[in-house]
C-alpha cells in the first residue's frame, strides 16, 4: 500500500521557471512532512519541512503548500536553476508504536534546462 | 555534509551470501534508521534503533538484522542474499531530543549477482 503518492515522476523545467511537485497521503496520523533532495551518488538531504498546523512554509526559493483537508502537499521551486536538477522526495512521518516512522514518495526527477 | 558516514561505498555479493554494512553517525545522535532504496524508488524503511535496541521495523524479513553500538555506529546485516536485495542502503541518524529531522549518509550500493 503506497501511503504517500507523488507526482509527476519526472519533470523538465526551463531555467527561471517554477517547478511544482505534488504529494498526497492517506494516514491522518502523519504529523510531519519533509521534502528531501537527492543528487546522484548521494544520500537524501532535508530541503524543507512542514507541520499540518500551517498551510504554507517558505525558505528562499522553496515553498511547501499544505492542504490538510485534502491530505495533499506540494513543493514549489521558484526561479528554477540547473543546479536544482536532482531527484526530490516527499515524505510523511508520524508516531508508530513508539517511534517516528517515515514513509517516502516514489520521487520526482527534476531536470532544469538552460 | 551531514556527518553521517557509511562503508563500504560499493559492494558486490553473490546470491546466498551474507553482508554487513556499516554506518557512523554524529555524537549525540542516538537514533539510527536504515532504509533500502531500489533503483528509481523512494527509500523504504527497514528498521530503527534507539539506544542499541530495535524499536521499529518495516516490512522486511528477519534475515535483515541490525546492531547499534554505544559509539554512535551501527550495522545492517543481511543473510541469504537474494537478487532483489540489490539496492542502495541508507542509514539516517536523528539528533537526541529531536524526533523529526533525519540526517542521511551517502549510502552503500549493494549488487547481488
Amino acid at each position: 500500500q503506497q501511503q504517500v503518492k507523488q507526482s509527476p515522476q519526472s519533470l523538465i523545467v526551463q531555467k527561471g521557471g517554477i517547478s511544482i511537485i505534488n504529494c498526497a497521503y492517506e494516514n491522518t496520523a502523519f504529523d510531519y512532512f519533509p521534502w528531501y533532495q537527492q543528487f546522484p551518488g548521494k544520500g537524501p538531504a532535508l530541503l524543507i519541512a512542514i507541520r499540518p498546523d500551517v498551510s504554507e512554509k517558505k525558505e528562499g526559493r522553496f515553498t511547501i503548500s499544505f492542504n490538510k483537508s485534502a491530505k495533499q502537499f506540494s513543493l514549489h521551486i521558484m526561479d528554477s536553476q540547473p543546479g536544482d536538477s536532482a531527484t526530490y522526495f516527499c515524505a510523511a512521518s508520524g508516531n508508530s508504536g513508539g517511534y517516528q516512522k517515515v514513509t517516502f514518495g516514489i520521487g520526482t526527477k527534476l531536470q532544469v534546462i538552460p | 555534509e551531514t556527518g553521517v558516514t557509511q562503508s563500504p561505498t560499493h559492494l558486490i555479493k553473490t546470491r546466498g551470501q551474507q553482508v554487513t554494512l556499516r554506518c557512523s553517525s554524529q555524537s549525540g545522535h542516538n537514533t539510527v534508521s536504515w532504509y533500502q532504496q531500489a533503483l528509481g524508488q523512494g527509500p523504504q524503511f527497514i528498521f530503527q534503533y534507539y539506544r542499541e535496541e530495535e524499536n521499529g521495523r518495516g516490512n522486511f524479513p528477519p534475515r535483515f538484522s541490525g546492531l547499534q553500538f554505544p559509539n554512535y555506529s551501527s550495522e545492517l546485516n543481511v543473510n541469504a542474499l537474494e537478487l532483489d536485495d540489490s539496492a542502495l542502503y541508507l542509514c539516517a541518524s536523528i539528533r537526541t531530543g529531536s524526533t523529526d529531522t533525519q540526517y542521511f549518509g551517502p549510502g552503500t550500493r549493494l549488487t547481488v549477482l
